[in-house]
């Protein structure tokens, strides 16, 4: 079936450094690949996508490149700020099952000034 | 209001009493959506609704959970006979359409606390 895995445990970090956020996933068809983040109070809301093999999604300073080769969409942003502390869930939508969006279980994210 | 709007924001119930979580989805969106968030887990998909077609119930964990949409808007997610396993953030959101590259829109989520 489809499936998403992210890293395992929160992520700390200072300000400025360099955030990376590992996805990989399992799919039966030709996914489409999604970021979505849930800032702390709100809603998950779309960060970034990619549709096809070796897209970039960007958005916000942060970018993931579509790896069909690593079956992979790793999150990256060079240098975080306090207001990207949040939730992060990585998704996929996958046509053989349905369109439907399946999720990562979130990695949480907390900048430290 | 412009986003999808969930009622309440919060329930705490007694094992085994039943529980009626509302979702009302953005205006002009034709497929809505049911996830649950439980603690340290990812979202569960739990049931979507696509115009006048049939549901997709295959994320409903058991008969104890139940969906409808009138009128092709407002969505009630009911919860019978509530176990303490069933506490969690329920999620709704909805999209224009349902497709492989479409935007969900989430709610905010209802925080059921089952005790």
């Amino acid at each position: 079936g489809n499936s998403v895995t992210q890293m395992e445990g929160p992520v700390t970090l200072s300000e400025e450094a360099f955030l990376t956020i590992n996805c990989t996933y399992t799919a039966t068809g030709y996914p489409s690949l999604f970021w979505y983040v849930q800032y702390p109070g709100e809603g998950l809301q779309l960060l970034l996508k990619a549709t096809k093999a070796d897209d970039k999604g960007s958005n916000k300073g942060f970018e993931a490149t579509y790896r069909k080769e690593t079956t992979s969409f790793h999150l990256e942003k060079g240098s975080v700020q306090v207001s990207d502390s949040a939730v992060y869930f990585c998704a996929l939508s996958d046509p053989g099952g349905n369109n439907r969006l399946a999720f990562g279980k979130g990695n949480q994210v907390v900048v430290i000034p | 209001g412009a986003g999808v709007s969930q009622s309440p924001s919060n329930k705490v119930t007694e094992k085994g009493k039943d529980v009626e979580l509302r979702c009302d989805p953005i205006s002009g969106h034709t497929a809505l959506y049911w996830y649950r968030q439980s603690l340290g887990q990812g979202l569960e998909f739990l049931i979507y609704f696509q115009g006048n077609s049939a549901p997709d119930k295959s994320g409903l964990p058991s008969d104890r959970f139940s969906a409808e949409r009138t009128g092709g808007s407002v969505s009630t997610l009911t919860i019978q006979r509530t176990q303490q396993e069933d506490s969690a953030v329920y999620l709704c959101a909805s999209s224009l359409a349902h497709g492989r590259n479409e935007k969900l829109f989430f709610g905010s989520g209802t925080q059921l606390s089952v005790l």
